[in-house]
């Protein structure tokens, strides 16, 4: 069945560190790649997404993520966090083109800052 | 826009208990999905419709889960009898189309607790 993995369930850091969330996915296919964030009581907010082209893909508040095929990875990452970077990240992926793919979401990693 | 709403926000019921949990989506958007986030198996997509038609349930977890969206801009999710393993967060999502190409909003969710 198709999964996809989120190894780190929590990851402290203090602000200006770098971040990088691990994803990994299980399909041979053409993929879609998804991290959304979830800030403390908030819902689910899309960070940043890859269909094609260019894998190194930036997103919002200076967020980027490497589709990396071979590896069938799709890591997160920050070059210096702030502490409003708190919150969970859940990367998704939806496999194939078909229009009956569904989002399939990893378990999601907790991120803290200490200030 | 809004965005999309969800009420309640909380919901605290006894075990054996009916709950009903509602959802307006973004106007515009004909798919609307139901997710549940819980610890132990993250977040898991339920069901989801498209033009108010119910399209794939296979994620309900048995039969004390309904779900009905009797027009384009309002959808029930209803537990009857609750247990206290439904103690979730319930997302309500919606798009304006099915597949990667499309951005799913989530409402805020409703904490649900069956003691």
């Amino acid at each position: 069945a198709q999964s996809v993995s989120q190894h780190n369930h929590h990851v402290i850091l203090s602000e200006a560190a770098s971040l990088e969330l691990g994803c990994n996915y299980s399909y041979g296919g053409t993929v879609n790649l998804f991290w959304y964030v979830q800030y403390p009581g908030q819902h689910l907010q899309l960070l940043l997404k890859y269909f094609s082209g260019d894998p190194l893909v930036k997103g919002i508040k200076g967020f980027e993520a490497e589709f990396i095929k071979s590896k069938f990875s799709f890591n997160l990452r920050k070059p210096s966090v702030q502490w409003s970077d708190t919150a969970e990240y859940f990367c998704a992926v939806i496999p194939g083109y078909s229009s009956a793919s569904k989002i399939i979401f990893g378990s999601g990693t907790r991120l803290s800052i200490r200030p | 826009d809004a965005g999309v709403i969800q009420s309640p926000r909380h919901e605290v019921t006894e075990m054996g208990q009916e709950v009903t949990l509602r959802c307006k989506p973004i106007s515009g958007h004909d798919y609307l999905f139901w997710y549940r986030q819980t610890m132990m198996r993250g977040l898991e997509l339920l069901i989801y419709f498209n033009n108010n038609v119910p399209i794939d349930d296979s994620g309900m977890p048995e039969d004390r889960f309904s779900a009905k969206m009797p027009n384009a801009s309002f959808s029930t999710l209803k537990i009857q009898p609750s247990e206290p393993r439904d103690s979730a967060v319930y997302f309500c999502a919606s798009s304006r189309g099915q597949g990667a190409k499309y951005e799913q909003y989530f409402g805020p969710g409703t904490r649900l607790t069956v003691t």
